[in-house]
């Protein structure tokens, strides 16, 4: 199995910009997490789906932040406008369900820079 | 709510040394926990996991984790580090009550004296 796959690995971009981070969770899992990950705030978990449906995105910081999940293998997370505040490392993570005592696996993230 | 509690920002060891980096957890019943481990430039990669049955969890690399009610408490252990083993390392804790997400404590960087 490839993983769950992130793109892009490393983004530099400059205040006011859009961003978009994608992500491609493992095959076969049905919950997709987006976390974000900062030296001040450590990880933080910013939304989460299941079957391609949010269930809880009370962690995203504003209205600036949006995410989608269009089908089962691929998810966005959108930035808009971006601001240097929003640097970070941003992971994604898929499932087949905790509680059904199943791992979260992670992404290598994508290492966002605003400028 | 579920919270997680590592006490320790940072510890340093000498290779060869034993290990035990601390883990408290808030929860209402009984937890599903785990422990996950960052190299730089990374993303997580499970160590171990607890869901039930026996309290002393094995996992990859040599890494066990013993998970306490009483003292609300799920450590890691590993009884000799290498050199490879700086990294650092994050507990969790699963939401429960029909919630799949988990929540992580703030992480532990674990530096190793050659």
């Amino acid at each position: 199995d490839a993983g769950v796959i992130q793109s892009p690995r490393h983004e530099v971009t400059e205040m006011g910009q859009e961003v978009t981070l994608r992500c491609k969770p493992i095959s076969g899992h049905d919950y997709l997490f987006w976390y974000r990950q900062t030296m001040m705030r450590g990880l933080e978990l910013l939304i989460y789906f299941n079957n391609n449906v949010p269930i809880d995105d009370s962690g995203m910081p504003e209205d600036r932040f949006s995410a989608k999940m269009p089908n089962a293998s691929f998810s966005t997370l959108k930035i808009q406008p971006s601001e240097p505040r929003d640097s970070a490392v941003y992971f994604c993570a898929s499932s087949a369900g905790v509680l059904s005592g199943n791992t979260i696996y992670f992404g290598e993230g994508s290492w966002l820079t605003v400028v | 709510a579920q919270s997680v509690t590592q006490p320790d920002i940072h510890i340093t060891v000498s290779e060869g040394a034993s290990l035990e980096l601390r883990c408290n957890y808030s929860y209402g019943a009984t937890p599903y926990l785990f422990w996950y481990v960052q190299s730089p430039g990374q993303g997580l990669q499970l160590l171990l996991k607890y869901f039930s049955g026996d309290t002393l969890v094995q996992g990859i690399k040599g890494f066990e984790a013993e998970f306490k009610r009483s003292q609300s408490s799920f450590n890691l252990r590993k009884p000799s580090v290498h050199w490879s083993d700086a990294a650092e390392y994050f507990c969790a804790v699963g939401a429960g009550r029909g919630d799949d997400k988990i929540i992580f404590g703030k992480g532990t960087r674990l530096h190793i004296l050659p």
